[in-house]
């Protein structure tokens, strides 16, 4: 059974860069075909997508936030990493990580709720 | 960029009748060679994360009731629950998948409310 669970902070200031991370049990991400993607969502909003890692390192961005987000992978940890500086207000949502594949997204983790205030 | 458009926004349905939500993409996201559709659709309840229904604009994931189903292909699809139930009432979203480069897009959702 795989299954994904986010882990960061719950409140980061304005300016600050949030790094959360997304920890896989059930699958390596060095399986061929392993794709792990990052969604957020604002309250009360839709859903965004903001990027993918596959198993062979390439990685894809939202044209939105290209230049804001970063995504890493630890393959040592089975850890996917989220990286987004300068983080404001309206970055407020939860954050999902997910396993990805372009049939959709079929397995998710529960979604890390990240209010940006200072 | 690839855009993707739901409507409605939202409906609300009686219990029993069906419920009709449509999905319009900017770009066919029709895969030639396989004759596949690029959409998915999803189900969000409240404090949850979306649930996988539907993929490639037709099938049904594994242990969804047969009242789901989806049509459509190129640009346009929709999402069908023929005989609304109340464990139905949630937020449902479209999304595409487009390889070039590969990029996933969810549609604006639409919430279903009963009568």
């Amino acid at each position: 059974q795989i299954t994904l669970k986010e882990s960061g902070p719950t409140l980061v200031k304005p300016t600050q860069t949030l790094t959360l991370t997304c920890t896989l049990s059930g699958i390596s991400l060095t399986t061929p075909g392993a794709v792990v993607g990052w969604i957020r969502q604002p309250p009360g909003k839709a859903l965004e997508w903001l990027g993918v890692v596959y198993w062979h390192e390439i990685k894809y961005y939202s044209p939105l936030l290209k230049s804001r987000v970063t995504i890493t992978k630890d393959t040592s940890r089975n850890q996917v990493v989220l990286t987004m500086p300068n983080m404001d207000p309206v970055d407020t949502a939860t954050y999902y990580c997910a396993v990805a594949a372009d049939h959709g997204f079929p397995i998710w983790a529960q979604g890390a709720m990240v209010t940006v205030s200072s | 960029d690839v855009v993707v458009t739901q409507f409605p926004d939202s409906l609300a349905v009686s219990l029993g009748e069906r419920a009709t939500i449509n999905c319009r993409s900017s770009h066919s996201v029709l895969d030639s060679a396989n004759n596949r559709n690029h959409l998915a659709w999803y189900q969000q309840k409240p404090g949850q994360p979306p649930k996988l229904l539907i993929h490639w604009a037709s099938t049904r994931e594994s242990g969804v009731p047969d009242r789901f189903s989806g049509s459509g292909s190129g640009t346009d699809f929709t999402l069908t629950i023929s005989s609304l139930q109340a464990e139905d009432v949630a937020v449902y979203y479209c999304q595409t998948y487009y390889y070039s480069p590969p990029q996933w897009t969810f549609g604006q959702g639409t919430k279903v409310e009963i009568k």
